[in-house]
């Protein structure tokens, strides 16, 4: 089973709205990180958290970590029809330098 | 710096036939990472190299895939033969790595193969 588990895997809003995805994990992690994929596209680095942090501020992006109930979120707030795209926390578990990718939410932003 | 090159972009062809995925990764990154995508399995990690020495490759589905690298400016993915279930995306990713502080990974526009 993954790493990583998004919730909820598809989330459809209006522009303006604020959008929130979550992330469960199953073992202790070093960071986490968002990342964001557009259709027919690489995925794109948005945010790392550490182990120690409780909430980090990007832009319009802010991220939450729990490490106590092995989760994280993703919100991003005022959202706007280019924010539509796939969102994915990846964990880093010390297991070499992978990151494992959970599967995923899918956000349309209706203009 | 011009980002992970992938090519081809778009690759079709057809069962049994040999194919070829090329990458070169991000000057200076110590780490390459090779993943598959498709609607029904996700992101799946494939293999990994740092400093050129494949690390982990549990996650290459078969002998018909392999991968190389044999410099660091340049690795490949290689499947022979091609079957119609290894139709997917193909994404090419590199990495500073962790002793650098950061583990981000920077990844390659893909290669959408097809083999009919």
């Amino acid at each position: 089973s993954q790493q990583g588990e998004e919730d909820p895997q598809a989330l459809s809003i209006q522009e303006g709205e604020n959008a929130t995805m979550n992330c469960s994990y199953k073992t202790s992690i070093n960071n986490l990180q968002w990342y964001r994929q557009n259709s027919g596209r690489g995925l794109v680095h948005l945010i790392l958290i550490r182990s120690n942090e409780r909430e980090k501020h990007s832009g319009r992006l802010r991220v939450t970590l729990d490490t106590s109930k092995k989760s994280s979120s993703l919100l991003i707030t005022a959202s706007r029809a280019a924010d539509t795209a796939s969102y994915f926390c990846a964990t880093d578990t010390n297991a070499g330098n992978m990151l494992t990718f959970g599967g995923g939410t899918r956000l349309m932003v209706k203009p | 710096d011009a980002g992970v090159i992938q090519s081809p972009r778009h690759e079709v062809t057809e069962m049994g036939q040999e194919v070829t995925l090329r990458c070169k990764p991000i000057s200076g990154h110590d780490y390459l990472f090779w993943y598959r995508q498709t609607m029904m399995r996700g992101l799946e990690l494939l293999i990994y190299f740092n400093n050129n020495v494949p690390i982990d490759d549990s996650g290459m589905p078969e002998d018909r895939f392999s991968a190389k690298m044999p410099n660091a400016s340049f690795s490949t993915l290689k499947i022979q033969p091609s079957e119609p279930r290894d139709s997917a995306v193909y994404f090419c990713a590199s990495s500073p790595g962790a002793l650098a502080g950061l583990n981000t990974q920077y990844f390659g526009p893909g290669t959408r193969l097809t083999v009919l």
